[in-house]
């Protein structure tokens, strides 16, 4: 089974720049991999913020950006702002239809 | 404006059946894949199930494989998944989202509100 892993918190203070990591526990998030991310505030359906790895969907402000870094995918918020303060998941598209999600990031801007 | 509208989730005994249902709106709902996707409570997201265009193509979790069956009227814009055989762990809020593709890759994008499935005796 494939396992997905993401920094279980992160903190970072307003107008602050975080970048969270999506990665494959058994080996390299290549090129070969492509990664959506979703924003989730409490007790709110999930929001998609960016695919294709670096394609951020309608609406989504440009302060959000996707990359690859290293062996792992990454999302960035350049200026965060309090209401950025939200669950942040990453999902891999496997290929023949499968999908997975990671385990999600608690963000705390403080 | 795309609108995705769950309905059908509510508290069933273990071993028991139920149909969610999601209203599709605001695009052309034949054109796209669709898609189940789960959350169990103060847990993380879950993908549960696909269905292709046509509903000839299916796709689902290994946890769900035999019990649960995705499947979609274009007619009525209309998405399904009939769950059988449910589990105390099936516990979750059901999302319905569209499956936007690419040549090579896929996402999520957008996703309805949610309805909450509780299995319990």
């Amino acid at each position: 089974q494939t396992m997905v892993t993401q920094e279980p918190s992160l903190s970072v203070s307003p107008g602050g720049t975080i970048t969270f990591t999506c990665g494959l526990r058994s080996g390299s998030l290549s090129s070969n991999y492509y990664t959506s991310w979703y924003q989730q505030t409490p007790g709110q359906a999930p929001r998609t913020l960016i695919y294709s790895t670096n394609t951020r969907s309608s609406g989504v402000p440009d302060r959000f950006s996707g990359s690859i870094l290293g062996n792992k995918a990454a999302l960035t918020i350049t200026g965060a702002q309090a209401d950025d303060e939200s669950d942040y998941y990453c999902a891999l598209y496997l290929g023949g239809g499968i999908e997975v999600f990671g385990g999600g990031t608690k963000l705390t801007v403080l | 404006e795309v609108q995705l509208a769950e309905s059908g989730g509510g508290l069933v005994q273990p071993g028991g059946s139920l149909r969610l249902s999601c209203a599709a709106s605001g695009f052309t709902f034949s054109d796209y894949w669709m898609s189940w996707v789960r959350q169990a409570p103060g847990k993380g997201l879950e993908w549960v199930a696909n269905i292709k265009q046509d509903g000839s193509v299916k796709y689902y979790v290994d946890s769900v494989k035999g019990r649960f069956s995705i499947s979609r009227d274009n007619a009525k814009n209309s998405l399904y998944l009939q769950m059988s055989n449910l589990r105390v762990e099936d516990t979750a809020v059901y999302y319905c989202a569209r499956r936007d593709c690419s040549s090579t890759n896929c996402w999520f994008d957008p996703w309805g509100q949610g309805t909450l499935v509780t299995v319990s005796s």
